[in-house]
């Protein structure tokens, strides 16, 4: 069956801009979850998704969003872009909380 | 303050050898502990869920042991090979929220 899948894959965009990312889980699954990846950092969790409703926030300010669609795609905005939000940004589905993520290749964005 | 450390930061371990690392997580309200591990230019992939203390799961020459009392987790390796060579990630969940909290991963780079 088809993976997690992210796009776009890579994206330049300029301070001031927003952003938005997309996340397709695998069939079946309910949960989608958001993490930010920078160089040195771990995972830093973004955000959870269940059956469109959002779970769980991370320590993100607002400029971070996320939604989820009845099919269980979700979508990721940034607003207003700064430099330090140049990272990778991941996204991972699983049937449930307490089950295995599966993660897709991510989306690389560029902030200049 | 929830943490979760992983030691060591990174390792460089000869071509046969065996090895491990550690994951560490609160102990309280404690549900799962997982385990992945992330090659370059690749998604993060599950290698165990585990939720049981005392439980020792095995894949291959991949194993790890579980202590909840103490919040700790064990990942061995048996017989390096330069296909190991990756960051491995442990990440604890909770019983009382929807996210998993992510360690800052232990890089493996195997020496032929």
């Amino acid at each position: 069956k088809a993976g997690v899948t992210q796009t776009p894959r890579y994206l330049i965009k300029t301070r001031g801009q927003q952003v938005t990312l997309s996340c397709s889980p695998i069939s079946g699954h309910r949960s989608v979850s958001w993490y930010q990846q920078t160089p040195g950092q771990g995972l830093q969790f973004l955000f959870e998704y269940f059956s469109e409703t959002q779970r769980n926030k991370g320590n993100f300010p607002g400029r971070f969003s996320g939604r989820q669609f009845s099919n269980s795609r979700s979508e990721m905005n940034v607003s207003t872009l700064e430099l330090g939000d140049s990272a990778l940004y991941l996204c991972a589905s699983s049937f449930g909380w307490n089950t295995e993520a599966f993660f897709g290749q991510g989306t690389r964005l560029t902030v200049v | 303050i929830l943490n979760v450390e992983q030691s060591p930061q990174s390792l460089h371990v000869q071509e046969g050898d065996s090895t491990n690392f550690t994951c560490s997580f609160p102990s309280s309200n404690f549900y799962a502990l997982h385990w992945y591990r992330w090659e370059t230019a690749k998604s993060p992939e599950a290698l165990f869920v585990m939720t049981l203390n005392g439980d020792e799961k095995k894949k291959g020459r991949i194993s790890a042991t579980l202590n909840t009392k103490e919040g700790y987790s064990y990942l061995y390796i048996k017989g390096s090979q330069p296909e190991d060579s990756a960051t491995y990630l442990c990440a604890s969940l909770m019983d009382s929220n929807y996210q998993l909290i992510w360690g800052a991963g232990t890089k493996l780079i195997i020496k032929p």
